[in-house]
């Protein structure tokens, strides 16, 4: 089945550090790839998303690249700031199978001042 | 402003007690699901739906029923809890199906003692 496999945490980092979350999927057909940010206290919201391999997805200076050759989808921000911690969820979904979203076990990032 | 309602936020009940988690979404979405999070497993599909009166089971559906009546609403249903369902649960809806964004409430943490 379709699975995704991200680095387990906690990730500490200094304030303006850099960031690195790896990800990696196996999918049984094309997938479309995401990852959402869960705020504390907070329900889980997109951050960024691909569709098709090749495609870089950005926001908020976070940014990912669909890596079909390597299946992977790693979140990387160059700077990072205080108001970045959260844990972070790779996820796939799979046209066929609705939008049933598959996610992987997230990873907590605490940034320090 | 579009959102997902989930009630209530936090929940602590007995076992065997009948509980339900109400969800409801102002964006006219035809998919909505449900997830529960566990430490370390990500989130998890409970169960879903592609549309009014059509539901089905997603990864973990034992224990759990669903219902949708109206395009709106989609009630989480424990009826007879035990400790194994303490988990933090999660309502999603989402417009269509593949790539396109998935919104979440904030969460119902429920402990079943």
């Amino acid at each position: 089945g379709d699975s995704v496999t991200q680095m387990e945490g906690p990730v500490t980092l200094s304030e303006e550090a850099f960031l690195t979350i790896n990800c990696t999927y196996t999918a049984t057909g094309y997938p479309s790839l995401f990852w959402y940010v869960q705020y504390p206290g907070e329900g889980l919201q997109l951050l960024l998303k691909a569709t098709k391999a090749d495609d870089k997805g950005s926001n908020k200076g976070f940014e990912a690249t669909y890596r079909k050759e390597t299946t992977s989808f790693h979140l990387e921000k160059g700077s990072v700031q205080v108001s970045d911690s959260a844990v972070y969820f790779c996820a796939l979904t799979i046209k066929a199978a609705g939008n049933k979203l598959t996610f992987g076990g997230g990873t907590r990032v605490l940034v320090k001042p | 402003e579009a959102q997902v309602t989930q009630n209530p936020r936090y929940l602590i009940t007995v076992t065997g007690k009948k509980l339900t988690v109400t969800c409801s979404q102002n964006m006219n979405h035809e998919y909505m699901s449900w997830y529960r999070q566990d430490p370390g497993l990500g989130l998890r599909q409970i169960y879903y739906s592609m549309n009014v009166e059509v539901t089905d089971k997603g990864d973990v559906p034992e224990g759990y029923k669903v219902s949708r009546k109206e395009k709106r609403n989609f009630p989480l249903i424990l009826e007879s809890p035990s400790p194994n369902q303490t988990s933090l649960y999660f309502c999603a809806s989402s417009a269509g199906t593949g790539g396109t964004e998935a919104f979440f409430g904030q969460g119902t943490r429920l402990t079943v003692v």
